[in-house]
């Protein structure tokens, strides 16, 4: 397995509250993502990372921002956050953009009240 | 926007069944890929698919990547409980070369009854 890691695992917070989700990874790898899983999306991208303190936008960045200040750690803010960013949030690493690979962490749990 | 479509978006079978998985888009992939998704985990690679035409196989599962590289399929022989499951489509689209991103479809979740 893919040494990626997520913290927290869960998390319940509520509405208008900053949040941050780590994601860490152990094989130096230069592609980092943020994606959401809500039912009937599959997975949908918020931010990537193509490299330390380069990062871009998703299909869904809105209200969230990134850090990658070093190669392993990727972090993704919830600014304010709102009822309709419950969700699953998974991060992924690959080594190089497609076609490669890309290695899932187990997600994390967030929801807003 | 770059969109994947998967049907059926569920499918409850009996153990021995065949099935086949839709991935459709109006867009062309550079690639595409299939990952399966167990509840509580992330998702793994099942398979990548780089030409039009191609078709891999990996046990009793076949994948095609269609002709014009616009869409994709999965087709499972005799299915076991063991393939339920969430399933995903992935796709490069052309154009977006290193930017690293992949358009995923809604996922179409799999049961196989025992």
């Amino acid at each position: 397995d893919a040494g990626i890691t997520q913290s927290p695992r869960h998390k319940v917070t509520e509405t208008g509250t900053p949040v941050t989700l780590r994601c860490h990874q152990t094989e130096n790898h230069r592609y980092m993502y943020w994606y959401r899983q809500d039912p009937g999306h599959g997975l949908r991208l918020i931010h990537y990372s193509y490299g330390v303190k380069d990062t871009d936008k998703g299909e869904v960045s809105d209200g969230y921002s990134v850090s990658r200040s070093k190669t392993e750690d990727f972090l993704l803010t919830l600014e304010s956050a709102t009822s309709s960013q419950t969700s699953v949030y998974f991060c992924a690493i690959s080594g190089r953009g497609p076609p490669d690979t890309q290695y899932f962490g187990p997600g994390t749990r967030l929801t807003v009240l | 926007t770059q969109l994947l479509e998967q049907s059926p978006q569920f499918l409850s079978i009996q153990e021995g069944e065949n099935l086949t998985v839709y991935c459709n888009s109006s867009s062309v992939f550079s690639s595409l890929q299939w990952y399966r998704q167990e509840p509580g985990e992330g998702p793994v690679l099942l398979v990548t698919v780089v030409t039009g035409g191609e078709v891999k196989k990996l046990k009793r599962l076949t994948f095609q990547f269609g002709d014009a590289r616009k869409d994709s399929s999965l087709h499972i022989t005799a299915a076991q409980p063991g393939d339920t499951g969430l399933y995903l489509c992935a796709g490069d689209p052309v154009g977006s070369s290193n930017t690293g991103k992949l358009i995923f479809g809604q996922g179409t979740t799999l049961q196989v009854k025992p």
